[in-house]
Parts: structure tokens; C-alpha cells; sequence
């Protein structure tokens, strides 16, 4: 069982914008503002999409971005495009041992 | 261009061991911490291992620990994992990847390596 949840799938429409959420406690996501996200297309290593909870690197589209409220982070995405169909991670800091957690993963489907 | 490029996987039997290598190249290796994350077929991501710049700070995962040891060489610009004590569900991807600090993001990622722990 994966330390953050995320929904298993979501789905949206060319144009239209989605959301997808990452909760876990005030131990990870909700103690530190922490909080990265990964696309990953089938048979392709992940690739950096948010950091630090809503920053976007050089390079990555800005329909993409982040929030957080709480314990849960959020990873937008504007504006869908089919190539934004793929796995989507989130991970954060955490104080124990381990000091790093991810979600399970949500496959996104533009549909 | 800052490149991971990992090596070293392949099959092998359960209780066998096998060390993985991540070459790095485009960045300064040695002012950055290194990762390794694994992903089983058809699995989400999961956090194995993590050294710091130097090589003095380590941390594991649970299940890896007292069986897997991260280290590397800034010499040769390579990062490491010896996996000893190898059992049927570490079959995975492994991934190296690179952060800017202790709790820092991971990018960018090499490319994978499979490990196939199997009879």
C-alpha cells in the first residue's frame, strides 16, 4: 500500500482541464511543502513535471501546475492534450525513516 | 545534456545478487544527491535508496534494508547499488535519479534497468 493516495484513473477531454488529488498526512504532505509530480508514458522512465508543490522547471508546459490545501496536493492540467495521456505520480518529504514516499499513480485518459 | 545511464540489470536466482551502476555525466556529480526508485511490472513507483554528495549519508527503504547498500564513486562519476539476498518480489525497473538537496525533487531519471529475481 502505497503511502499517498491517488485516484487509480481519471479522464477528460481534449480542452477541457482535470485534476488529480495526493493526500497523506501532516507527516509528508501536509508538514512540508514538498511536494513534487512525475508523467510517465508507457515503457518511459518519469519525467520532473511540478516541484516543491507548485513550481514548474524549464521546459515543462504551463498548463501543467500544483497546489496543496492541507494534506492533500493537487496536479492540474489545462487545457488536455492526447499527449498528456500517461501515469501520473506525486511524492513528497517525509519525517520518517524512509524520508521520501510516493502515490500509487493515476492513469490519466484523454479521451 | 545531464544523462543517468544505468547498467548491470539481468536475471538472476532468488538469494543470488547482482550491483547496479548509474553513469552520470552533463552535471557536477558530486554536489548532488543520488536516488534509486524501482517499479515491479505494471507498479507504481517506489523509493529504495538515497546517498547524499559525499557518501556519508544513507537511507533505505524497509524492505531492502540490511540487503541492498547505495554508495558511490564522485571519481568515476557512479552511483551504485549492490543487491544481495534477492528475493522473487524485487523484480523490477530500477531506476538512479538526481536531486538538488536532501528533500529535493528527482530529475532527471536514467532510463531503467531490469531485474528479474527468478527460478
Amino acid at each position: 500500500q502505497s503511502a499517498l493516495t491517488q485516484p487509480a484513473s481519471v479522464s477528460g477531454s481534449p480542452g477541457q482541464s482535470i485534476t488529480i488529488s495526493c493526500t497523506g498526512t501532516s507527516s509528508d504532505v501536509g508538514g512540508y511543502n514538498y511536494v513534487s509530480w512525475y508523467q510517465q508514458h508507457p515503457g518511459k522512465a518519469p519525467k520532473l513535471m511540478i516541484y516543491d508543490v507548485s513550481n514548474r522547471p524549464s521546459g515543462v508546459s504551463n498548463r501543467f501546475s500544483g497546489s496543496k490545501s492541507g494534506n492533500t496536493a493537487s496536479l492540474t492540467i489545462s487545457w488536455l492534450q492526447a499527449e498528456d495521456e500517461a501515469d501520473y505520480y506525486c511524492s513528497s518529504y517525509t519525517s520518517s525513516s524512509t524520508r521520501v514516499v510516493f502515490g500509487g499513480g493515476t492513469k490519466l485518459t484523454v479521451l | 545534456e545531464v544523462q543517468l545511464v544505468e547498467s548491470g540489470g539481468g536475471l538472476v536466482q532468488p538469494g543470488g545478487s547482482l550491483r547496479l551502476s548509474c553513469a552520470a555525466s552533463g552535471f557536477t556529480f558530486s554536489n548532488y544527491w543520488m536516488h534509486w526508485v524501482r517499479q515491479a511490472p505494471g507498479k507504481g513507483l517506489v523509493w529504495v535508496s538515497r546517498i547524499n554528495s559525499d557518501g556519508s549519508t544513507t537511507s533505505y527503504a524497509d524492505f531492502v534494508k540490511g540487503r541492498f547498500t547505495i554508495s558511490r564513486d564522485n571519481a568515476k562519476n557512479t552511483l551504485y547499488l549492490q543487491m544481495n539476498s534477492l528475493r522473487v518480489e524485487d523484480t523490477a525497473v530500477y531506476y538512479c535519479a538526481k536531486a538538488p538537496r536532501s528533500n529535493g525533487w528527482f530529475d532527471p531519471w536514467g532510463q531503467g534497468t531490469l531485474v528479474t529475481v527468478s527460478s
